[in-house]
């Protein structure tokens, strides 16, 4: 059972370019977050996402950043305009959303780079 | 606000030197209270989620406890293969984000 899954690994922006990143969520999944986590500093939410519905973006920023999970497809993450302090890994994690197991699961990340 | 301080930031052991992290956690409505292991370049990976005050769970060499205002993570015996950076978060009933603690890294000599 494959478990969750981001692409790329790694990316790298020139300042004032667009970051894509990706994340596809476990086999029967239908929850997804995505987290930052800057260096020397913790894990930090940022969005909560179900099929085609955002849930909870109260941790992302209102200029530049959005978030989607379509009906077919994984969640994107949309950086618009990067700038240097975005530079961090990224982190996306999902759950089954149903019942009381609500338990996260995290992909390996991706780290971006803005020069 | 949601808060979660872990401590001791760094912790070095002798291989089978046993010890404990602790997570100290301010929550409004706890759901639950979870456990993961980072290795460096990779995400975290889920060890234990906790519920309810008085709740234990073990694995291999792991064992994690709960109290109302904090959650040690016991490790017996450890070794080489245990050096990680350990990670702890709380989640409320209200939502299910995760509010994540700076985390504990370990490092075990041989």
């Amino acid at each position: 059972n494959a478990g969750v899954m981001q692409n790329p690994r790694h990316l790298v922006r020139r300042r004032g370019q667009e970051a894509r990143l990706r994340c596809s969520p476990m086999k029967g999944h239908s929850h997804v977050y995505w987290y930052r986590q800057l260096p020397e500093e913790g894990l930090k939410f940022m969005v909560y996402l179900q099929k085609e519905n955002i849930i909870d973006e109260s941790g992302m920023p209102k200029e530049r950043f959005s978030a989607e999970f379509p009906k077919e497809g994984p969640s994107i993450l949309r950086i618009q305009q990067v700038v240097r302090g975005d530079s961090a890994a990224y982190f996306c994690a999902s759950s089954p959303g149903v019942g009381r197991e609500e338990t996260q699961y995290f992909g390996p990340g991706t780290r971006l780079l803005v020069l | 606000e949601d808060q979660v301080t872990q401590s001791p930031e760094a912790l070095r052991l002798q291989e089978g030197e046993s010890s404990s992290l602790n997570c100290s956690y301010t929550v409004s409505g706890l759901r639950g209270l979870f456990w993961y292991r980072q290795d460096p370049g990779k995400g975290p990976e889920f060890l234990f989620t906790l519920y309810s005050a008085g709740e234990e769970k073990e694995k291999e060499r792991l064992k994690a406890t709960l109290t109302k205002k904090e959650s040690f993570l016991h490790i017996t015996a450890p070794k080489p293969e245990d050096s990680a950076t350990y990670l702890c978060a709380v989640q409320r009933r209200s939502n299910y984000k995760l509010t994540f603690g700076k985390g504990t890294l370990l490092t075990v000599n041989p």
